[in-house]
């Protein structure tokens, strides 16, 4: 089975400082991995997705995230954190071999201190 | 990009009534479509997997004559909740694939509040 950890459920960052949002994946095959963003009472927005490319990936709004196959990892990272980057952000599993469905993993809550 | 749109965006029923929930792919067609489920302060569980011209697939725990699901066309697919209950209420969220794009990526709609009194 695939399955997604988000090790960190909520991460308090200051603004203008390094932003570090830590995800493990386990997958019988090979995935494809997401990071979305989720604002409070909107829809899901894509930030990256990684498909086998590049291991590093990068994204809108100066996200990137780097495929880890050694550490099964696919951590979502942004230099300099900005105000309207609080949200939720969700780390998603993706494989053929499990029909491509999208597994989530639980979220981080990301908050930006001024 | 791709957009998916949801309607409604808010809803309240009393309970025992049923309610639609409308997902339309704008400027593509999908063959398949999703349906997910999101608690408060909770991740999305995937409910159902729903394809063009034929039944949907649902996820184990799903009630499938609970939560009805129509793909009649290439560009909407619909979720009826039927004799709802306030242990129905929550997020629901939907998504679709276009097929001439990216296998993997998913569009998902801004999602429906479903509030069962």
């Amino acid at each position: 089975a695939q399955s997604v950890t988000q090790l960190d459920s909520h991460v308090s960052v200051s603004e203008g400082t390094p932003v570090l949002l830590r995800c493990n994946y386990s997958s019988s095959y090979s995935p494809s991995l997401f990071w979305y963003v989720q604002h409070p009472n909107k829809g899901l927005q894509l930030l990256l997705k990684y498909t086998s490319a590049a291991t590093l990936v990068k994204g809108i709004n100066g996200f990137e995230a780097e495929f880890k196959k050694s550490e099964t990892s696919f951590h979502l990272t942004k230099p300099s954190a900005h105000m309207s980057d609080a949200a939720e952000y969700f780390c998603v599993v993706s494989d053929w071999g499990y029909g491509n469905k999208l597994v989530f993993g639980a979220g981080t809550i990301l908050r930006v201190k001024s | 990009g791709a957009v998916v749109s949801q309607h409604p965006s808010r809803v309240i029923c009393k309970s025992g009534t049923s309610v639609k929930i409308e997902c339309r792919s704008l400027d593509f067609q999908a063959t398949t479509m999703f349906w997910y489920r999101q608690f408060p302060k909770q991740s999305l569980m995937l409910m159902a997997t729903s394809n063009e011209g034929s039944k949907a697939t649902y996820e184990q725990g799903v009630e499938k004559d609970k939560f009805l699901i129509n793909h009649a066309s290439l560009t909407l697919s619909t979720l009826t909740v039927t004799s709802a209950h306030p242990e129905d209420s929550s997020f629901y969220i939907c998504s679709a694939r276009d097929p001439l794009a990216d296998s993997y990526e998913q569009y998902f709609g801004p999602g429906t509040r479903l509030t069962v009194t």
